[in-house]
C-alpha cells in the first residue's frame, strides 16, 4: 500500500534544463494537484486535475505543464527551470471533487542553480 | 476570493497543557475548512475538517477544531499538549463556489516544550 509516489526524492538542476517531477497514486483518486512549498508561503496550488484528461491552472502556473492521461499519474514539467522554481514540490490526490481531504506524497526537494 | 491566516508563526506550549493553534479565513460563499500537519521532510497529513453541522470538529491524535462563523475562524485545539505534536500544521480553505482549489495559510510551527 503506497498511496502517493513521488520521484525523484530530491534534485539539483541547471537552469535552462527540462524537468519532470512523476507523481502515482494508487488508490484510484479522480482529482490530483501540485503545490509548491516555500517558507513563509505555504503551499501554493500550481495545477491541479479534476479527473483523467482534465486539467486546470491553480494561483501560480506559470512556468509549469501537466498532463493525466490515465487517473493513476499526474506529471509535472518544468519546460525550462529558473532559479525561483527552487522549491519544495507535493503532489496531492483526493477521491472526490472538492470536499474530500487531499492526501500527500512524500515531496521532492528542487534546486535550480 | 478565498484566503487564510494563521497570526503566529510560532506556538510554543508545555507538555500536558492545552494548545491552541489559530487560522482565520476569508470566503465569499460556504467555507469548507481543512487541518493538516506536516511533521520534518513529510509530506501533509489530514487532522480534520468542517463541511457542515456540528460546530466542533474532531479529529486524529485528539486534535479538534471550532468553526466560529461570525469571527470567521477555525482554530485547532487540544486539551493536553504531547511532545510528539511539535510539528507545523496547515489550515487551509475553499469556498462552496465549486472550484476546488484548496488555500493554505503560512503554516504555524508548534513546539511543545518536555
Amino acid at each position: 500500500i503506497a498511496g502517493i509516489t513521488q520521484a525523484p526524492t530530491s534534485q539539483i538542476l541547471a537552469a535552462g534544463r527540462r524537468m519532470t517531477l512523476r507523481c502515482t497514486q494508487d488508490m484510484r483518486h479522480n482529482a490530483m494537484y501540485w503545490y509548491r512549498q516555500d517558507l513563509g508561503l505555504g503551499l501554493r496550488l500550481i495545477h491541479y486535475s479534476n479527473t483523467a484528461g482534465t486539467t486546470g491552472k491553480g494561483e501560480v502556473p506559470d512556468g509549469y505543464s501537466v498532463s493525466r492521461a490515465n487517473t493513476d499519474d499526474f506529471p509535472l514539467t518544468l519546460a525550462s527551470a529558473v532559479p525561483s522554481q527552487t522549491s519544495v514540490y507535493f503532489c496531492a490526490s483526493s477521491s472526490r471533487w472538492g470536499l474530500n481531504e487531499q492526501f500527500f506524497g512524500p515531496g521532492t526537494r528542487l534546486t535550480v542553480l | 476570493a478565498q484566503s487564510v491566516a494563521q497570526p503566529e508563526d510560532q506556538v510554543n506550549v508545555a507538555e500536558g497543557n492545552p494548545l491552541t493553534v489559530k487560522c482565520t479565513y476569508s470566503v465569499s460563499g460556504n467555507p469548507y475548512l481543512f487541518w493538516y500537519v506536516q511533521y520534518p521532510n513529510r509530506g501533509l497529513q489530514f487532522l480534520l475538517k468542517y463541511i457542515t453541522g456540528d460546530n466542533l470538529v474532531k479529529g486524529s491524535y485528539g486534535f479538534e477544531a471550532e468553526f466560529n462563523k461570525s469571527q470567521t475562524s477555525f482554530h485547532l485545539k487540544k486539551p493536553s499538549a504531547l511532545v510528539s505534536d511539535s510539528a507545523l500544521y496547515f489550515c487551509a480553505v475553499r469556498d462552496d463556489d465549486g472550484a476546488n482549489n484548496l488555500f493554505f495559510g503560512t503554516g504555524t510551527r508548534l513546539t511543545v516544550i518536555p
